[in-house]
């Protein structure tokens, strides 16, 4: 079995501080785990990807996410937000050779100017 | 940019008709997927393919169909549309194994 939890439904930050989504998972197994993007009508866009080699993983646009095994985390982090960064963000876990992602509720991040 | 379309962005329709959304990819991917979206949820698997010939309902029930008669088209039917069916609806493709997903921009279907 698998899961995820966004801790946090809404974030709302200003242009030039630093951003931080939340997400925890629990599997089974030796997740994969990913963190899509979503801007207004559009589909998801894989931001980066998390299997089982460095534990910081570095994505597009300044994002990275740190896995730590120990607090089942899977935190997305970006030094200074940038107006366009305003989207809905997902935490997603999956198995390994496993067709079936398990998708979180996504966060909303809003940018202040 | 995208490789993977989807069409009509946007549907309103009446209760009870036959609806088909389409869905499209130009990247050879055997796996494609339908997932269902609603504001502030998860997205929701509903039928997924591994191949041409192949396809398996997924997680959520849904009363759609899907064919997968080639490797590139993927649509999606609704014999009867209903107003629960009100919905976005994501398809998506990836290569075999653990590949990250290529999302379409979505059908929006709004049932009336």
């Amino acid at each position: 079995a698998q899961s995820v939890t966004q801790l946090d439904s809404h974030v709302s930050v200003s242009e030039g501080t630093p951003v931080l989504l939340r997400c925890n998972y629990s599997s089974s197994y030796s997740p994969s785990l990913f963190w899509y993007v979503q801007h207004p009508n559009k589909g998801l866009q894989l931001l980066l990807k998390y299997t089982s080699a460095a534990t910081l993983v570095k994505g597009i646009n300044g994002f990275e996410a740190e896995f730590k095994k120990s607090e089942t985390s899977f935190h997305l982090t970006k030094p200074s937000a940038h107006m366009s960064d305003a989207a809905e963000y997902f935490c997603v876990v999956s198995r390994s050779s496993n067709y079936k992602l398990t998708f979180g509720k996504g966060t909303l991040l809003t940018v202040n100017p | 940019e995208a490789d993977i379309y989807q069409t009509p962005r946007y549907l309103v329709i009446g209760t009870g008709k036959k609806i088909t959304l389409e869905c499209s990819q130009t990247m050879g991917h055997d796996k494609m997927y339908w997932y269902q979206q609603d504001p502030g949820m998860e997205l929701h698997l509903i039928h997924y393919s591994y191949g041409v010939n192949s396809t398996e309902k997924g997680d959520l029930s849904s009363e759609s169909t899907v064919s997968r008669i080639r490797t590139e088209h993927f649509p999606l039917t609704l014999e009867s549309a209903r107003p629960s069916h009100t919905s976005q609806y994501l398809c998506a493709s990836s290569e075999v194994g653990d590949s990250p997903l290529h999302f379409g921009n979505g059908t929006r279907l709004t049932v009336t």
